[in-house]
């Protein structure tokens, strides 16, 4: 069965400062790895996907996401946190033709 | 272009209720995902439309829970009757293509409560 593990339930970092949110994942197959960010009351907004090819995937607002097969992982990363970043934020599997599956998702506050 | 947009925002309903969500994919889109969230926990897969068949229902919760797109345009899901598990959040998706690699987008979502 596919899942996905977000570690951390809230990221605290300063503004200006790196950040990192952890996603690892369980599938059999190939997995094609997604992101989605929630702001307050809003929907799920698609920030990044890896599907094949460079392991280092680049989205929305500056967000960069890096695939690592060994590892099962695939971390949010950003260089410089922006206060407005502060959201809630899902890691996402699908392999096949098998549904989407979903973190619990991290909290992530970015400090002024 | 429109977003995918879902009726009600919120619906405050007792116990053996009825409740109908609404979702309006984007224009076009042929699949149409529900989904749903128990407060703090996983979002959740529900269901999978490809225009008005249902191609996955593997996570229905129940027959409690009927989703139809009649046309295969909107869809609505009705919880008849309503249970307090059932409070949540529900997420609607579309995409225009049903392959594993496209990504969803999703609506606001309706926030469910059963009292």
């Amino acid at each position: 069965a596919q899942s996905v593990a977000q570690p951390e339930d809230q990221v605290n970092v300063a503004e200006g400062n790196p950040l990192t949110v952890k996603c690892t994942y369980s599938v059999s197959g190939n997995p094609y790895l997604f992101w989605y960010v929630q702001y307050p009351n809003r929907g799920l907004q698609f920030l990044l996907k890896y599907i094949t090819g460079d392991n280092l995937v680049k989205g929305s607002y500056g967000f960069e996401a890096e695939f690592n097969k060994s590892q099962t992982s695939f971390h949010l990363k950003k260089p410089s946190a922006l206060v407005s970043d502060s959201a809630l934020y899902f890691c996402a599997v699908r392999s096949g033709n098998t549904p989407l599956v979903f973190g619990k998702g991290t909290r992530l506050s970015v400090i002024a | 272009e429109a977003g995918v947009t879902q009726f009600p925002s919120h619906s405050v309903i007792e116990k053996g209720q009825t409740v109908t969500l609404r979702c309006d994919p984007i224009s076009g889109h042929d699949n149409l995902y529900w989904y749903r969230r128990v407060m703090g926990k996983e979002i959740k897969f529900l269901l999978h439309f490809v225009k008005e068949s249902k191609q996955d229902e593997s996570g229905m919760p129940n027959n409690r829970f009927l989703a139809e797109r009649t046309g295969g345009t909107y869809s609505t899901l009705k919880v008849q009757p309503a249970e307090l598990e059932d409070s949540g959040v529900y997420f609607c998706a579309s995409s225009h293509q049903r392959g594993a690699s496209y990504e969803q987008y999703f609506g606001p979502g309706t926030r469910l409560t059963v009292t």
